[in-house]
């Protein structure tokens, strides 16, 4: 089984300034990890995953996220954060297999600050 | 990518009433679809994986009596609340992973669901 910890339940961070959202993860097997963004009222949107190759992964809108296998972590990374990137981060984890199911974390709500 | 719909996209119902929710996948098939539950401000929360053609797998918790779910067709999956209370009022998700191509799970939009 799979688990997922976001560390923090709120980022605030000033607008233009870098963030780092911190993700660690559990499993006694291979995993492929993944960030989800949900901007208010609405439904999921992929940021980026990770399912083998480089460990460094570029996503949309500017994120990034670093898979660190030693350290069980998946942080997810901007350089400059907008306005708009207000909205709830989810990381997640899964198995390797097509049907695995998807474990989420709590989620981290990202405040941009003028 | 590939997209997955959901009907309605919220719903208001009485307390006591069943009420159900389609998952689709327009532009692919899949063997499995799960449901997600999300109540405000926090997490989703797997409820159940969909199995075409064979019974549904329900998480520790989740009552499979309340949470009717079916798996028709390959691209097609729907949860029934039976008997919704307030309780129940939360905004439903599905997600399904193409039986070809890569490992990505297509979320659906989510369902409103609220309870009076």
């Amino acid at each position: 089984a799979q688990s997922v910890t976001q560390l923090d339940s709120q980022v605030p961070v000033f607008e233009e300034a870098p963030v780092e959202l911190r993700c660690n993860y559990s499993s006694s097997v291979s995993v492929y990890l993944f960030w989800y963004v949900q901007y208010p009222n609405q439904g999921l949107q992929l940021l980026l995953k990770y399912l083998s190759g480089s460990t460094l992964v570029k996503g949309i809108n500017g994120f990034e996220a670093e898979f660190n296998k030693s350290q069980t972590s998946f942080h997810l990374r901007k350089p400059s954060v907008h306005i708009s990137d207000t909205a709830e981060y989810f990381c997640a984890v899964s198995g390797t297999n097509r049907d695995d199911k998807i474990i989420f974390g709590k989620g981290t709500r990202l405040h941009i600050l003028p | 990518g590939a997209v997955v719909s959901q009907h309605p996209s919220w719903v208001i119902c009485k307390s006591g009433t069943s009420v159900k929710i389609e998952c689709r996948s327009l532009d692919f098939q899949a063997t499995t679809m799960f449901w997600y539950r999300q109540f405000p401000k926090q997490s989703l929360m797997l409820m159940a994986t969909s199995n075409e053609g064979s019974k549904a797998t329900y998480e520790q918790g989740v009552e499979k009596d309340k949470f009717l779910i079916n798996h028709a067709s390959l691209t097609l999956s729907t949860l029934t609340v039976t008997s919704a209370h307030p309780e129940d009022s939360s905004f439903y998700i599905c997600s399904a992973p193409p039986m070809k191509g890569g490992n990505e799970q297509f979320f659906g939009p989510g369902t409103r669901l609220t309870v009076l």
